[in-house]
């Protein structure tokens, strides 16, 4: 079975923090995708990157940054000098090829970046 | 262009009830997916379609859950005999392809069952 766990539940930094959020994931699949989605406070669902399991290369995307780790299963995230827009909820998701076309999504880390 | 839309945005039935909730995807998008999405929890999947299809269903809790496509774009989630637990936002996501393309998601429909 596959899941998806997001230990933070919510984290609360000042404005210009750097901020890490954890996403450790559960497959047995050799091939996967794994996701990270913002969904700021309108609600709509925002898709941020894509990795797939033969990629360990870490991305950096201006102030964004991912860090995939195949060895402790974790693709975590990196948001550096964060700014009040930044206040969101983030969502890592698993997506394997087998046993169907689920995308499996963590609970959520909700970010707060005060002024 | 016009991303996912996804009507009525709020929807407020009774118990008991039959409800439709309606999803536009980005035109060309032959994936699309329901979610179901409860306060504090990521959204969770109900069903996946490629093309008119359902590729995986797997994810509708029970046969009160039932979706539609039937010319390969716009999808209809049927609901009988909602319950209270029902209630939720159910959120619509469409891709270009199936397998590792980005889902674009729509701004969801909000259900509540009294």
């Amino acid at each position: 079975a596959q899941k998806v766990t997001q230990a933070q539940t919510e984290i609360s930094v000042v404005e210009k923090e750097d901020v890490t959020l954890d996403c450790v994931y559960e497959t047995r699949d050799t091939t996967y995708y794994l996701f990270w989605y913002k969904q700021p406070p309108s609600g709509e669902l925002v898709f941020l990157i894509r990795r797939n399991s033969f990629d360990e290369q870490n991305e950096i995307s201006g102030r964004y940054s991912w860090n995939f780790q195949k060895s402790t299963s974790s693709f975590n995230f990196t948001i550096t000098a964060s700014q009040v827009v930044d206040s969101a909820v983030y969502f890592c998701a698993l997506r394997v090829n087998t046993g169907g076309f689920k995308t499996i999504f963590g609970a959520g880390t909700r970010l707060f970046v005060k002024a | 262009g016009a991303g996912v839309s996804q009507t009525p945005s709020n929807k407020v039935t009774e118990k008991g009830k039959y409800v439709e909730l309606r999803c536009d995807p980005i035109s060309g998008h032959t994936a699309l997916y329901w979610y179901r999405q409860s306060l504090g929890q990521g959204p969770e999947f109900l069903i996946y379609f490629q093309g008119t299809g359902a590729a995986d269903d797997s994810g509708l809790p029970n046969d009160r859950f039932f979706a539609v496509r039937p010319e390969g774009s716009v999808s209809t989630l049927k609901i009988q005999r909602t319950e209270r637990g029902d209630s939720a936002v159910y959120l619509c996501a469409s891709s270009f392809a199936g397998g590792s393309y980005e889902q674009f998601f729509g701004p969801g429909t909000r259900l509540t069952v009294l």
